[in-house]
């Protein structure tokens, strides 16, 4: 069974940061590219980054560009989020995917980010 | 961006027929695919995938979901609906970055 285990959220201060970590199971993780897609409250799915299973690519939305940065561990078969100079809207769900390429075929149960002062 | 235009809401009976859109700024079709995906998230829970591609169903979706559509114009159908089907539904283009999703279909009943 593919389980996604998403930790680290919190509330945090405009300008700080925060790193997000994803531990997957039940499927070999090195064959998938991964990916985080958010949800800021009441509102709808955006893609924030994916990177490779090689982890030799990184891919982001401009929203996020320059500020957060995905980072994988096959050794341990996790998925990070560094987020930097967080803002207010930041503040969301934080999902951990599987894929990225095409689908997002596994969703984790998400973890919430809230950025406020 | 490739801009993704769902309406907000849909009212449906149950046991009827229930046509949720998805339109798309530009052709997302890829070499005969199509980029287009659909999702679905019920209130408080995780999306889920349900239609990849265009028109393929996704593990464990039952067969009252079906979907279709290429270009900009694609259509996720469920028939008939049923009471555990109340939910958001949304869409996903793959065709280029960044991936955009639409901006949901809330499906409610009448």
């Amino acid at each position: 069974e593919v389980q996604l285990v998403e930790t680290g959220g919190g509330l945090v201060q405009p300008g700080r940061s925060l790193k997000l970590s994803c531990v997957a199971s039940g499927f070999t993780f090195n064959n998938y590219w991964m990916s985080w897609t958010r949800q800021a409250p009441g509102k709808g799915l955006e893609w924030v980054a994916s990177i490779t299973n090689s982890g030799g690519s990184t891919y982001y939305p401009d929203s996020v560009k320059g500020r957060f940065t995905i980072s994988r561990d096959s050794a341990q078969n996790t998925l990070f989020l560094q987020m930097n100079s967080l803002r207010s809207e930041d503040t969301a769900t934080y999902y951990c995917t599987r894929g990225g390429r095409r689908i997002f075929d596994y969703w984790g149960q998400g973890v919430m980010v809230t950025v406020s002062s | 961006d490739i801009v993704l235009t769902q309406s907000p809401a849909l009212a449906v009976s149950l046991e009827q027929r229930a046509t949720i859109s998805c339109k798309t700024s530009q052709n997302v079709d890829n070499y005969g695919v199509s980029c287009l995906h659909w999702y679905q998230q019920k209130s408080g829970q995780k999306p889920k995938l349900l239609i990849y591609e265009g028109s393929n169903l996704a593990s464990g979706i039952p067969a009252r979901f079906s979907g279709s559509g290429s270009g900009t114009d694609f259509t996720l159908t469920i028939d008939p609906v049923e009471a555990d089907d109340i939910a958001t539904y949304y869409c996903q283009q793959s065709k280029d970055y960044p991936r955009t999703f639409g901006g949901g279909t809330k499906l409610e009943l009448k």
